[in-house]
């Protein structure tokens, strides 16, 4: 089975500081993306990656940063925490091209910024 | 650009009813098509998916979904439902053809609510 593992369920942090979530996933998936969600406004997307090195913006990527340096790995940087970044956020990779499109979703990560 | 609207917000059932959750998408032409079950603190579950070919497609926990072009819609329907599946679900929508990267755009969502 697809395993996409994120490194933290829940998140306390003050705002201003520089936070690191973290996800990993274990089947050699070229693509990864993180999303957020929030009540009422569904998943949006923020990064996404389709190799490493390679980023892309996606619907909502102010305030934040990823790094992909290892296939396995994808980053999300908030480089100055906000209140307004107090969301749950949502791992997910898939394989590279047409029919591959159906994502598989870590446990996501439920961060406060306070 | 390609759009996802699920107009229920909240929907509650019986247990042991019928369900139809309904998603409407936009897209230029025919997309691949999703749904997801998040369960309480949990990330998502595809459910089913619709990539060509019968356009009633069958998914995990008795649940299918029936792709109607002439409608831009993709509804979940499940016979009888179960407490356990309560939660919140998510119509999905992808393109076939990508440059990269895939990208799945999502509907807002319908939580399920089923009363005993």
């Amino acid at each position: 089975d697809v395993k996409v593992t994120q490194s933290s369920r829940y998140l306390v942090k003050r705002t201003g500081e520089k936070v690191f979530l973290e996800c990993v996933q274990d089947m050699d998936h070229e693509n990864m993306f993180w999303y957020r969600q929030d009540p009422g406004l569904g998943l949006r997307l923020i990064y996404f990656s389709y190799d490493v090195k390679m980023k892309e913006k996606g619907d909502i990527p102010e305030g934040y940063s990823v790094s992909r340096e290892k296939k396995e790995r994808f980053s999300l940087i908030l480089e100055s925490a906000s209140t307004n970044q107090t969301s749950m956020y949502l791992c997910a990779s898939s394989l590279w091209g047409e029919g591959n499109t159906e994502a598989f979703f870590g446990q996501g990560t439920r961060l406060t910024v306070v | 650009a390609q759009s996802v609207t699920q107009p229920d917000i909240h929907i509650t059932v019986s247990e042991g009813a019928s369900l139809e959750l309904r998603c409407n998408y936009s897209y230029g032409a025919t997309p691949y098509l999703f749904w997801y079950v998040q369960s309480p603190g949990q990330g998502l579950q595809l459910l089913l998916k619709y990539f060509s070919g019968d356009t009633l497609v069958q998914g995990i926990k008795g649940f299918e979904a029936e792709f109607k072009r002439s409608q831009s819609s993709f509804n979940l329907r499940k016979p009888s439902v179960h407490w356990s599946d309560a939660a919140e679900y998510f119509c999905a929508v992808g393109p076939i053809l990508t440059g990269g990267g895939n990208k799945l755009t999502f509907g807002t969502g319908t939580q399920l609510k089923v009363e005993l």
